[in-house]
């Protein structure tokens, strides 16, 4: 079972380039997420999608913007690369949402550099 | 604000000891707590799930309790092994929306 895709494992931007992370569930799952680890500020929520067709701010989403595209797809997206965005980021997937049934589901993250 | 704090940040054992993992938080108005583990370069692999009218949960050597009075949950390990290395987080959530994840505790079990 593939469980929580994420696209790409690695990436490398320049200061203001834009670039997408893609990220796919295959559990029908309803609800999707997308975090950042840092060090030492363990995984911070960017935004959220409860169900298809909704998306919410989570803790740290300013310059992110989000897509559910579907049930399956959730992407988050870097209009302006800032150094600051340099992180590892994961996906996440649950089947009601985390104040339901509460287990989350990872990806293996994408690992962006912004110089 | 909700913290999650987590101590010892990292622990070295040798094989075959039984070990306890902390994990504090502040706000003991929360919905329930999940341990996970997670292995260098890799996403976040969930272990147990505690909801919060509950007070432990059990699975193979691992053991989550929680005391929401206190504002604390330990993760036991039972008869540590190698393979038990990795980085182990709590994350308490939400009464809100939203998981706290604490910054975890680094395990490495030498043979």
């Amino acid at each position: 079972n593939a469980g929580v895709t994420q696209t790409p494992k690695f990436q490398v931007l320049k200061t203001g380039q834009s670039m997408t992370l893609q990220c796919a569930q295959d559990m029908n799952h309803n609800s999707m997420y997308w975090y950042r680890q840092d060090p030492g500020m363990g995984l911070r929520l960017i935004y959220y999608s409860a169900s298809e067709g909704t998306t919410d701010k989570g803790e740290v989403p300013n310059g992110y913007n989000v897509s559910r595209l579907n049930k399956r797809e959730f992407s988050l997206r870097l209009e302006s690369a800032a150094p600051s965005q340099t992180s590892v980021y994961f996906c996440a997937s649950s089947k009601q949402g985390i104040w339901v049934d509460g287990e989350l589901f990872f990806g293996e993250g994408s690992r962006l550099t912004v110089l | 604000k909700q913290e999650v704090t987590q101590i010892p940040a990292a622990l070295s054992v040798p094989e075959g000891e039984n070990l306890v993992l902390n994990c504090s938080f502040t706000d003991s108005a929360i919905y329930n707590l999940q341990w996970f583990r997670q292995d260098p370069g890799k996403g976040l692999t969930s272990l147990l799930l505690i909801q919060s009218s509950q007070r432990e949960q059990t699975s193979g050597r691992l053991n989550a309790s929680l005391d929401k009075s206190s504002g604390r949950s330990t993760l036991y390990i039972a008869a540590s092994q190698p393979g038990d290395s990795a980085t182990y987080l709590c994350a308490v959530g939400p009464v809100t929306d939203k998981l706290i994840f604490g910054t975890g505790t680094r395990l490495q079990v030498f043979p």
